[in-house]
């Protein structure tokens, strides 16, 4: 099966700090999604990207679904963007969303 | 008004017991699914139904067993619960399953302990 790896696995940051957290995949993908685990456990859904660049206030997104990766930028980190961030893809044929691994994010006051 | 909603959000019960976690979702979406989180974070698929119909049961003990009564509902009972079920539950919705489909709602997640 499709294997989703991201990097790094843990990033500590002072708050306004920039960082760029990335999703590779080993096969084509035809659904992708960036979450957001707050330190409560809620599962929050930053952006659906199969494909192109989004951006929503410090947060933006890429996927090169040709090359197999996507990428999440965080600009200005705050205290609160501290939680566990995860993508998660489906491929052809099995249309369940399988997860990476997450990247632990920790933001300093 | 809360999108996809699951009780308890707390369940802590002895080995042997069988309990049941409950989701209900207002969005509209025709695809709900259960997820599994085990202590090292790592998200895994149970279950899904479609317009209350199974189309993914992936390799879960038959002591799990989910029910959808209608499209907004998917409910997971757990038969004769064991140490290794611990972990947090989550149910997801979306409109659609194939290509497409615009991505997952999450619930906020039921922490099952088996003590």
């Amino acid at each position: 099966g499709i294997q989703v790896e991201q990097s790094p696995p843990d990033l500590i940051l002072q708050e306004g700090a920039n960082s760029t957290l990335r999703c590779n995949f080993s096969d084509s993908v035809n659904n992708l999604q960036w979450f957001h685990q707050n330190p409560w456990g809620q599962l929050i859904n930053l952006f659906y990207i199969p494909s192109g660049t989004k951006q929503n206030g410090r947060l933006s997104a890429t996927t090169v679904a040709t090359e197999r990766y996507s990428l999440l930028y965080i600009s200005s980190s705050q205290t609160t963007d501290s939680g566990v961030y995860f993508c998660a893809v489906t491929t052809s044929g099995t249309y369940k969303y399988i997860f990476g691994t997450g990247t632990r994010l920790k933001v300093l006051a | 008004d809360t999108a996809v909603s699951q009780t308890p959000k707390y369940l802590v019960t002895q080995m042997g017991n069988d309990k049941s976690i409950k989701c209900e979702q207002n969005l509209g979406h025709d695809t709900m699914y259960w997820y599994k989180q085990d202590s090292k974070k790592f998200l895994k698929i149970m279950f899904s139904y479609n317009n209350k119909e199974l189309i993914i049961n992936e390799t879960v003990p038959n002591r799990f067993s989910p029910k959808s009564p209608d499209k907004a509902h998917l409910n997971l009972h757990i038969n004769s619960l064991e140490l290794g079920d611990s972990a947090v539950y989550f149910c997801a919705s979306s409109q659609g399953w194939q290509r497409n489909n615009y991505g997952y709602t999450f619930g906020s997640g039921t922490r099952l302990t088996v003590v």
